[in-house]
């Protein structure tokens, strides 16, 4: 059963267009939500999170929405660059329970 | 300021053999947590060790045991392996348990590829 789900695995965008990488949730419980960057060969980085209490989060070029009712939330990355190719992951976590729990990934490929 | 490093890279076992993975925290972090990452999946949280004790553990079965060091260094150990266990394992620091709240301040480590055949 899975509880975050990351339906595209990969996601191809020109450089300087917006990137939109979509993760969807399953357990109401789950009240916050965290986006985490992978390049080959590293441990994944923290990159966004954002809580239930907020339906925006942004940082910089990274913006996070958080549509409750639909459980769904986006990552938008505007400008897109060469540099945010990697694999990213959603992942999720109740009150109740700390534990991450983690989508499959989505690959973004930049291209120039 | 020394980040998370994991060793070895790689490991080849066979099945029902042990392994035992290892994992050095970044400095002035007193967590780390384990994660199992299987080919194509997001990881999986294993369990966590606060203060050289088990404090939080998912759902894995008793033969996926851990230790931290005085240093805050810790190992993973899995027994009787089996070929499912083949995965890229994880391990994370962070400053404090991940109940305070500190979920988007683990230090994530490069990992290591175990491979069972």
């Amino acid at each position: 059963d899975q509880q975050v789900k990351q339906n595209s695995p990969s996601l191809s965008v020109q450089e300087g267009r917006i990137s939109i990488l979509n993760c969807d949730y399953t357990n109401s419980m789950f009240d916050y939500f965290l986006w985490y960057k992978k390049y080959p060969a590293e441990g994944p980085t923290f990159l966004i999170s954002i809580s239930s209490i907020k339906d925006k989060n942004e940082d910089g070029r990274f913006t996070v929405f958080l549509n409750k009712s639909a459980k769904h939330l986006s990552l938008h990355i505007v400008p897109s660059q060469p540099g945010d190719s990697a694999v990213y992951f959603c992942a999720a976590s109740a009150i109740s329970n700390y534990q991450l729990i983690w989508g499959a990934g989505t690959k973004l490929i930049i291209k120039p | 300021e020394t980040g998370v490093t994991q060793s070895p890279t790689h490991l080849i076992k066979t099945r029902g053999q042990q392994v035992t993975l290892r994992c050095s925290s970044q400095s002035g972090h007193n967590t780390v947590s384990w994660y199992q990452q299987a080919l194509g999946q997001g990881p999986q949280f294993i369990f966590q060790y606060y203060r050289e004790e088990e404090n939080g553990r998912g759902n894995f079965p008793p033969r996926f045991s851990g230790l931290q060091f005085p240093n805050y260094s810790s190992e993973l150990n899995v027994n009787a392996l089996e070929l499912d266990d083949s995965a890229l394992y994880l391990c994370a620091s962070s400053f404090g348990p991940l109940e305070e709240g500190l979920s988007d301040t683990q230090y994530f480590g490069p990992g290591t590829r175990l491979t069972v055949l």
